[in-house]
């Protein structure tokens, strides 16, 4: 049972607007939520995250928005750059000492 | 900020022969590190965590006699594929907590291809 999903495996965006990236998830113990960003043949980086206690977290142009009732959380980046083409995973943890759950990915592509 | 050092990058190795990964926490101390596999075009699949000083634990159809971890300082992490099978391909990552609170990082993955 995959816990964690994101629907849509791509995604394309003109440069300048904004790309919206999709996550869902089952377990409600989930309280943590990261986004990473990956390059062919490189480890996931780091991206953003949320907290279960809040609704939106922003950094630059990267805006996580947490739906707890929904158990849906979703990605902005804006504008979007080419280079943000990459593949986008979410991931979510419990408490504790205990490994990330990861979605399947979206592939971005933003064209110029 | 936290670094995980992973080593090789890439590696070819032949069928019926054994390759070790190492990952290694550059400034920070990591009791507990996370292996992860990644077929093409799939999620991060987790293997094992692996706990300083201990025995790691595997998930649920991954063979530990194949996939020999070894974590036997708070620095340092092995992966070794035993009598590695073409099918053993994918794409290797291990992962730290770094101490901060939520806080992973991860160490830049291991190409593995068995020809």
């Amino acid at each position: 049972d995959q816990q964690v999903k994101q629907n849509s495996p791509s995604l394309s965006v003109q440069e300048g607007r904004i790309s919206i990236l999709n996550c869902d998830y089952t377990n409600s113990m989930f309280d943590y939520f990261l986004w990473y960003k990956k390059y062919p043949a490189e480890g996931p980086t780091f991206l953003i995250s949320i907290s279960s206690i809040k609704d939106k977290n922003e950094d630059g142009r990267f805006t996580v928005f947490l739906n707890k009732s929904a158990k849906h959380l979703s990605l902005h980046i804006v504008p979007s750059q080419p280079g943000d083409s990459a593949v986008y995973f979410c991931a979510a943890s419990p408490s504790g000492n205990t490994p990330l759950v990861f979605g399947k990915g979206t592939r971005l592509s933003v064209i110029a | 900020g936290a670094v995980v050092s992973q080593h090789p990058s890439r590696v070819i190795c032949k069928s019926g022969t054994s390759v070790k990964i190492e990952c290694r926490s550059l400034d920070f101390q990591a009791t507990t590190m996370f292996w992860y596999r990644q077929f093409p075009k799939k999620s991060l699949m987790l293997m094992a965590t692996s706990n300083e000083g201990s025995k790691a634990t595997y998930e649920q159809g991954v063979e530990k006699d194949k996939f020999l971890i070894n974590h036997a300082s708070l620095t340092l992490s092995t992966l070794t594929v035993t009598s590695a099978h073409p099918e053993d391909s994918s794409f290797y990552i291990c992962s730290a907590k770094t101490g901060v609170a939520y806080g992973y990082t991860f160490g830049s993955g291991t190409r593995l291809t068995v020809v």
